[in-house]
């Protein structure tokens, strides 16, 4: 079974933090993605990454970056957190090409 | 990324009856996806469709890759009530390393 992990649940943070979300797969996959969901708006592409430290961004990059500095781990950056990224966060992982995504449980950041 | 449209946006059913939700794009899509997610977790891929026209069931679930590439619809046969949850339509493509475009989503509740 693909395991896509991330390393919090739940994270509350102060205005102007530097927060780094950590998300790992144990599947070789060389696809990663950082999603962000929404009520109302669905699940929002923000980074992705098709290869060690290779990145590409999504629909909604502004005010986030992305690390990856091997193939099984991919982090999202947020410089300085501000209210409006509270929100659910969630990794995936594929293979290259026509490869369904595979999730993580999600990190639930709250930005006070 | 392209915007898809998912409807309904919610169903409140009773246990027993048949549910059918569908996506509609603007663009062409070269894989249809369906995800289920429950309160608190990920999504979980629950059907992936790869040619236009494939019909494709999981259980109780059966859905189609429209003829035209631009649609897909998701049918849930006699709802219980663990099929509560949101669920999601994605399509993916090429233009975006095959990141998953998201629908909005449906939410589902199933009375006993």
């Amino acid at each position: 079974d693909v395991k896509v992990t991330q390393s919090s649940r739940y994270l509350v943070k102060r205005t102007g933090e530097k927060v780094f979300l950590e998300c790992v797969q144990d599947m070789d996959h060389e696809n990663m993605f950082w999603y962000r969901q929404d009520p109302g708006l669905g699940l929002r592409l923000i980074y992705f990454s098709y290869d060690v430290k290779m990145k590409e961004k999504g629909d909604i990059p502004e005010g986030y970056s992305v690390s990856r500095e091997k193939k099984e781990r991919f982090s999202l950056i947020l410089e300085s957190a501000s209210t409006n990224q509270t929100s659910m966060y969630l990794c995936a992982s594929s293979f290259p090409g026509r490869s369904p995504l595979h999730f993580g449980n999600g990190t639930r950041l709250t930005v006070t | 990324g392209q915007q898809l449209n998912q409807s309904p946006q919610s169903m409140f059913i009773q246990e027993g009856e048949d549910v059918s939700m569908n996506c509609t794009s603007s663009s062409i899509f070269n894989t249809w996806l369906w995800y289920k997610q429950d309160p608190g977790e990920g999504p979980v891929l629950l059907i992936a469709l790869y040619k236009a026209g494939e019909l494709t069931s999981n259980g109780r679930l059966t859905a189609q890759f429209g003829i035209t590439r631009k649609d897909s619809f998701l049918n849930i046969s006699a709802s219980i009530p663990s099929d509560v949850g949101i669920y999601f339509c994605a399509g993916q493509d090429s233009n975006s390393g095959y990141a998953l475009n998201f629908g909005k989503g449906t939410s589902l509740l199933v009375t006993p």
